[in-house]
Protein backbone atom coordinates (compact mmCIF):
# COMPACT_ATOMS: atom_id res chain seq x y z
CA UNK A 1 0.00 0.00 0.00
CA UNK A 2 1.67 4.19 -0.45
CA UNK A 3 3.28 4.89 2.34
CA UNK A 4 4.97 8.61 2.70
CA UNK A 5 6.63 9.29 6.31
CA UNK A 6 7.98 12.77 6.64
CA UNK A 7 10.89 13.25 8.66
CA UNK A 8 13.30 15.77 9.53
CA UNK A 9 11.05 18.52 11.42
CA UNK A 10 12.21 20.50 14.87
CA UNK A 11 12.53 23.14 16.61
CA UNK A 12 14.81 26.02 15.24
CA UNK A 13 15.62 29.34 15.49
CA UNK A 14 14.15 32.49 13.24
CA UNK A 15 16.86 32.74 10.19
CA UNK A 16 17.94 28.91 10.78
CA UNK A 17 17.76 26.16 8.52
CA UNK A 18 15.75 22.76 7.89
CA UNK A 19 16.04 19.72 5.98
CA UNK A 20 12.69 17.55 5.74
CA UNK A 21 12.56 14.55 3.82
CA UNK A 22 9.56 12.23 2.93
CA UNK A 23 9.69 8.49 2.31
CA UNK A 24 7.95 6.94 -0.45
CA UNK A 25 6.73 3.08 -0.77
CA UNK A 26 3.84 1.14 -2.43
CA UNK A 27 4.03 3.26 -5.94
CA UNK A 28 6.45 3.78 -8.44
CA UNK A 29 7.66 6.90 -6.95
CA UNK A 30 9.09 8.55 -10.64
CA UNK A 31 5.98 7.95 -12.32
CA UNK A 32 4.04 10.98 -9.71
CA UNK A 33 4.86 14.10 -9.46
CA UNK A 34 5.01 15.40 -5.87
CA UNK A 35 4.36 18.42 -3.25
CA UNK A 36 4.55 19.35 0.25
CA UNK A 37 1.99 21.18 2.06
CA UNK A 38 2.06 22.46 5.27
CA UNK A 39 -0.78 23.81 8.21
CA UNK A 40 0.05 25.99 10.50
CA UNK A 41 -1.50 25.54 14.63
CA UNK A 42 -5.30 25.16 14.09
CA UNK A 43 -5.17 26.32 10.43
CA UNK A 44 -6.19 25.31 7.09
CA UNK A 45 -4.12 24.22 4.27
CA UNK A 46 -1.20 25.55 2.04
CA UNK A 47 0.11 24.29 -0.47
CA UNK A 48 4.08 25.11 -0.75
CA UNK A 49 6.00 23.78 -3.54
CA UNK A 50 5.68 20.78 -6.16
CA UNK A 51 8.09 18.83 -8.48
CA UNK A 52 8.17 17.02 -11.60
CA UNK A 53 9.28 13.64 -12.33
CA UNK A 54 12.29 14.19 -13.04
CA UNK A 55 12.94 16.74 -10.96
CA UNK A 56 13.73 19.50 -13.64
CA UNK A 57 10.61 21.64 -13.21
CA UNK A 58 9.16 23.13 -9.99
CA UNK A 59 6.82 25.63 -8.24
CA UNK A 60 6.63 27.63 -4.78
CA UNK A 61 4.63 29.43 -3.74
CA UNK A 62 5.43 33.01 -3.19
CA UNK A 63 5.15 32.55 0.80
CA UNK A 64 8.05 30.78 0.28
CA UNK A 65 10.25 31.35 -2.61
CA UNK A 66 13.86 31.90 -2.82
CA UNK A 67 14.03 30.62 0.70
CA UNK A 68 12.67 26.67 0.39
CA UNK A 69 13.97 24.44 -2.40
CA UNK A 70 12.14 20.80 -3.40
CA UNK A 71 13.70 18.10 -4.38
CA UNK A 72 13.50 14.59 -4.93
CA UNK A 73 15.63 11.09 -5.43
CA UNK A 74 14.28 8.88 -7.76
CA UNK A 75 16.62 5.95 -7.18
CA UNK A 76 15.77 6.13 -2.86
CA UNK A 77 12.43 7.10 -3.51
CA UNK A 78 12.29 9.93 -1.64
CA UNK A 79 11.75 13.91 -1.19
CA UNK A 80 13.41 16.37 0.34
CA UNK A 81 12.42 19.76 1.26
CA UNK A 82 15.12 22.21 1.99
CA UNK A 83 14.23 25.41 4.24
CA UNK A 84 16.53 28.18 4.60
CA UNK A 85 15.72 31.68 6.20
CA UNK A 86 12.76 30.02 8.44
CA UNK A 87 10.62 32.54 10.03
CA UNK A 88 8.05 32.29 13.28
CA UNK A 89 5.00 32.06 9.89
CA UNK A 90 6.36 28.95 8.78
CA UNK A 91 5.84 27.11 11.57
CA UNK A 92 3.18 24.07 10.76
CA UNK A 93 2.87 20.48 10.08
CA UNK A 94 4.28 19.64 6.52
CA UNK A 95 3.14 17.16 4.45
CA UNK A 96 4.39 15.52 1.71
CA UNK A 97 1.58 13.91 -0.68
CA UNK A 98 1.16 12.82 -4.50
CA UNK A 99 -0.38 14.36 -7.09
CA UNK A 100 -2.39 12.78 -9.37
CA UNK A 101 -1.18 11.58 -12.69
CA UNK A 102 -2.62 13.72 -15.64
CA UNK A 103 -3.47 16.89 -13.46
CA UNK A 104 -1.48 19.90 -13.11
CA UNK A 105 -2.82 21.08 -9.81
CA UNK A 106 -4.49 18.82 -7.74
CA UNK A 107 -6.42 16.46 -6.35
CA UNK A 108 -3.97 14.95 -4.11
CA UNK A 109 -4.35 11.46 -3.69
CA UNK A 110 -1.53 10.45 -0.67
CA UNK A 111 -0.55 12.22 2.09
CA UNK A 112 2.02 11.50 4.50
CA UNK A 113 1.38 11.68 8.40
CA UNK A 114 3.02 15.10 8.65
CA UNK A 115 6.25 16.49 10.51
CA UNK A 116 6.21 19.50 13.11
CA UNK A 117 8.38 22.34 12.47
CA UNK A 118 8.79 24.99 15.01
CA UNK A 119 10.67 28.05 14.50
CA UNK A 120 11.13 30.13 17.73
CA UNK A 121 13.85 31.66 19.44
CA UNK B 1 -5.00 33.87 -6.58
CA UNK B 2 -7.82 32.22 -6.95
CA UNK B 3 -9.96 32.36 -3.21
CA UNK B 4 -11.74 29.53 -1.91
CA UNK B 5 -14.60 30.74 0.39
CA UNK B 6 -16.35 27.77 2.70
CA UNK B 7 -19.96 27.95 4.56
CA UNK B 8 -20.51 27.39 7.28
CA UNK B 9 -17.52 27.46 9.34
CA UNK B 10 -19.07 24.73 11.37
CA UNK B 11 -21.75 23.29 11.65
CA UNK B 12 -23.41 21.06 14.10
CA UNK B 13 -25.56 17.86 13.28
CA UNK B 14 -26.66 14.88 14.74
CA UNK B 15 -25.96 11.22 13.41
CA UNK B 16 -28.08 10.35 10.48
CA UNK B 17 -28.32 13.76 9.04
CA UNK B 18 -27.72 14.74 6.35
CA UNK B 19 -25.34 17.54 5.92
CA UNK B 20 -24.26 20.17 2.86
CA UNK B 21 -20.91 21.97 3.05
CA UNK B 22 -20.91 24.94 0.35
CA UNK B 23 -17.02 26.31 -1.22
CA UNK B 24 -17.18 29.45 -3.64
CA UNK B 25 -14.22 30.28 -5.58
CA UNK B 26 -13.48 33.86 -6.55
CA UNK B 27 -13.44 32.98 -10.20
CA UNK B 28 -14.48 30.22 -12.32
CA UNK B 29 -12.63 27.18 -12.01
CA UNK B 30 -14.69 24.56 -14.22
CA UNK B 31 -14.95 21.50 -12.64
CA UNK B 32 -11.21 21.51 -10.92
CA UNK B 33 -12.56 21.43 -7.67
CA UNK B 34 -11.32 18.55 -4.64
CA UNK B 35 -13.01 17.51 -1.03
CA UNK B 36 -10.74 16.33 1.52
CA UNK B 37 -11.89 15.00 5.04
CA UNK B 38 -9.20 15.87 8.07
CA UNK B 39 -9.15 14.85 11.26
CA UNK B 40 -7.67 15.81 14.30
CA UNK B 41 -4.28 15.14 14.05
CA UNK B 42 -3.77 13.31 11.06
CA UNK B 43 -3.44 13.75 7.44
CA UNK B 44 -6.27 15.22 5.02
CA UNK B 45 -7.94 12.19 2.96
CA UNK B 46 -9.27 13.04 -0.54
CA UNK B 47 -13.18 12.19 -0.88
CA UNK B 48 -14.29 13.81 -4.02
CA UNK B 49 -12.17 14.93 -7.24
CA UNK B 50 -13.20 16.87 -10.54
CA UNK B 51 -16.32 18.32 -8.48
CA UNK B 52 -18.22 15.28 -8.36
CA UNK B 53 -16.50 12.08 -9.08
CA UNK B 54 -15.92 10.21 -5.45
CA UNK B 55 -12.40 8.90 -4.63
CA UNK B 56 -12.13 5.04 -4.33
CA UNK B 57 -13.06 3.34 -0.98
CA UNK B 58 -14.74 6.50 -0.25
CA UNK B 59 -18.51 5.70 1.06
CA UNK B 60 -21.18 6.53 -1.38
CA UNK B 61 -22.79 8.77 1.44
CA UNK B 62 -20.16 11.78 0.36
CA UNK B 63 -21.19 13.27 -3.21
CA UNK B 64 -20.32 16.74 -4.49
CA UNK B 65 -21.80 18.68 -7.19
CA UNK B 66 -21.36 22.10 -8.86
CA UNK B 67 -19.44 23.73 -11.62
CA UNK B 68 -18.19 27.46 -12.48
CA UNK B 69 -17.67 28.71 -9.01
CA UNK B 70 -20.27 27.38 -6.62
CA UNK B 71 -19.60 23.72 -5.25
CA UNK B 72 -21.10 21.60 -2.69
CA UNK B 73 -20.45 18.63 -0.53
CA UNK B 74 -23.17 16.15 1.05
CA UNK B 75 -22.98 13.61 3.47
CA UNK B 76 -26.33 11.78 3.35
CA UNK B 77 -26.56 10.51 6.42
CA UNK B 78 -23.71 11.50 8.67
CA UNK B 79 -21.88 8.48 10.56
CA UNK B 80 -19.71 8.41 13.63
CA UNK B 81 -16.82 8.70 11.48
CA UNK B 82 -17.68 11.49 9.27
CA UNK B 83 -17.11 14.09 12.28
CA UNK B 84 -13.99 15.73 11.28
CA UNK B 85 -13.13 19.03 9.38
CA UNK B 86 -13.82 18.81 5.55
CA UNK B 87 -11.49 21.62 3.34
CA UNK B 88 -12.05 22.05 -0.92
CA UNK B 89 -9.12 22.75 -3.10
CA UNK B 90 -9.43 24.39 -6.00
CA UNK B 91 -6.59 22.73 -8.97
CA UNK B 92 -7.92 24.64 -11.85
CA UNK B 93 -4.19 27.59 -11.99
CA UNK B 94 -1.51 27.84 -10.24
CA UNK B 95 -0.94 27.72 -7.32
CA UNK B 96 -3.81 25.81 -5.47
CA UNK B 97 -5.41 26.98 -3.40
CA UNK B 98 -7.49 25.34 -0.28
CA UNK B 99 -11.12 27.18 1.71
CA UNK B 100 -10.92 27.75 5.39
CA UNK B 101 -12.28 24.56 6.43
CA UNK B 102 -15.64 23.51 7.99
CA UNK B 103 -15.78 21.39 11.47
CA UNK B 104 -18.71 19.02 11.17
CA UNK B 105 -19.14 18.89 15.03
CA UNK B 106 -21.74 16.92 17.01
Amino acid sequence: QVQLVESGGGLVKPGGSLRLSCAASGFTFSDYYMSWMRQAPGKGLEWVSYISTSGTYTKYADSVKGRFTISRDNAKNSLYLQMNSLRAEDTAVYYCAILRRGYSYGPFDYWGQGTLVTVSS
Amino acid sequence: DIQMTQSPSSVSASVGDRVTITCRASQGISSWLAWYQQKPGKAPKLLIYAASSLQSGVPSRFSGSGSGTDFSLTISSLQPEDFATYYCQQANSFPSTFGQGTKVEI
